[in-house]
Parts: C-alpha cells; structure tokens; sequence
C-alpha cells in the first residue's frame, strides 16, 4: 500500500457527462501528480500541483481541469466525456517536487460508454 | 518534442537471468525516470536518474545524459519483476515542462 488513495475505483458514465476523481496524498506529500493510461496513448502525464500551486502541466486536455486543495487532497474534473477519455486514471504524490521519488494510487477506470 | 523509445518491446526470462533494459531519448533532458507496473497494474517509481548510476537492491540504472539514453538492470530475476517498466523524460523550456513516456518493455520472469 502505497499510502496514496484514489476515488472512485471505477467509473462508468455516458459520452457529454462530466466526473470528478479524487486523489488524497501520502500524510506530509506536498506534491500530486495526475497521469492518465490508455491503450492508444499508453502513459501520459497531465498535470502537477505542489502545496496548491499548478507547477507544470503536460498533455492535459482543455475540457479537462484540476485542482489542490489547502488540505492538499486533489481533484481531477473530466467534462464533455468522449469515448476516447477511457483510461486509467493515477494520482501520484512526493513530499517535494519533481527530484523524489512518487508513490502511486490504485488509480481510477474511467469507462466512457 | 521529445521522442522516448524503449527495446526490447517484450522480454521472457527464466528465474534467475539477469536483463538490460534500454532507453533511448531524442533531446536533453532534465530528468530521466523508470517505473514499474505489475500485473495488476500498480506503478512504482523505481528511479529518478537524470545522469550517473544508482542501484536500488536487484535493480539499478544508468544514464549517460550525452549519448541520450538509460539502461536498467535486473539482476538474478525474480517472477515478482514480471510487469511493464517504462522509462520517462522530462525536459523543462521556457517555463513549460513535458514528460513523455516510452511505451514500455513487457518483462515476463518464468519460473
């Protein structure tokens, strides 16, 4: 167990839907990360929050968005769902930045139908 | 952007083998990653090795950041190294940062 648990597990919703995945961190992580897996894409990187702050942003669509809340949960908002957006889904969180070492979550199976 | 490959695509060992897994990456980096996903899909960062050579028990990793590529090794295998490891580059520019993963080397340890 990584320490690092995510929200739902899985997730089945309808093409124009809009879904929210929770990310909560290792107790004293300052860091998360969200990743996203898909056959066609394999693994991406799509965002990074440090203590609230957005610090780089990668392959992350515009109908996608995230947050970091003052309690350092994150949240992952995922609008206008497409077939294509089907994936896993993995938070990720470090105590610092982009040096250390990221413990994974179970990640979430978004299934867009 | 960056281009990351990784070889072999696939690899089947018997307990015990020693493997070299390799990446290739097409621009400097800032930041050179591997990961480990097993079969049931959990991902472990294994290393954070932008140059030099760090070992991690069985494991260890080298970049050599001037010829632009990473290799890990795994020593006497073990059917728990069975999985996906995928290597990943990160390059910071102009304020942006892109991390592109490799598509990953299926590792299979038999016993």
């Amino acid at each position: 167990d990584s320490g690092v648990t995510q929200t739902p597990k899985h997730l089945i919703t309808a093409t124009g839907q809009r879904v929210t995945l929770r990310c909560s961190p290792r107790s004293g992580d300052l860091s998360v990360y969200w990743y996203q897996q898909s056959l066609d894409q394999g693994l991406q990187f799509l965002i990074h929050y440090y203590n609230g702050e957005e610090r780089a942003k990668g392959n992350i669509l515009e109908r996608f968005s995230a947050q970091q809340f003052p309690d350092l949960h994150s949240e992952l908002n995922l609008s206008s769902l497409e077939l294509g957006d089907s994936a896993l889904y993995f938070c990720a969180s470090s105590v610092g930045s982009l040096r250390e070492t990221q413990y994974f979550g179970p990640g979430t199976r978004l299934l867009v139908l | 952007g960056i281009q990351v490959e990784q070889s072999p695509p696939d690899l089947i060992l018997q307990e015990g083998a020693n493997s070299t897994l390799r990446c290739n990456f097409s621009d400097s980096v800032n930041n050179l990653q591997w990961f480990h996903q097993n079969p049931w899909g959990q991902l472990i960062n294994l290393f954070y090795i932008p140059s030099g050579t760090k070992q991690n028990g069985r494991l260890s990793a080298t970049t050599v950041a001037t010829e632009r590529y990473s290799l890990l090794y795994i020593s006497s295998s073990q059917t728990t190294d069975s999985g996906v490891y995928f290597c990943a580059a990160r390059r910071t520019q102009g304020g942006s940062e892109k991390l592109v993963f490799g598509k990953g080397t299926k590792l299979t340890v038999n016993p």
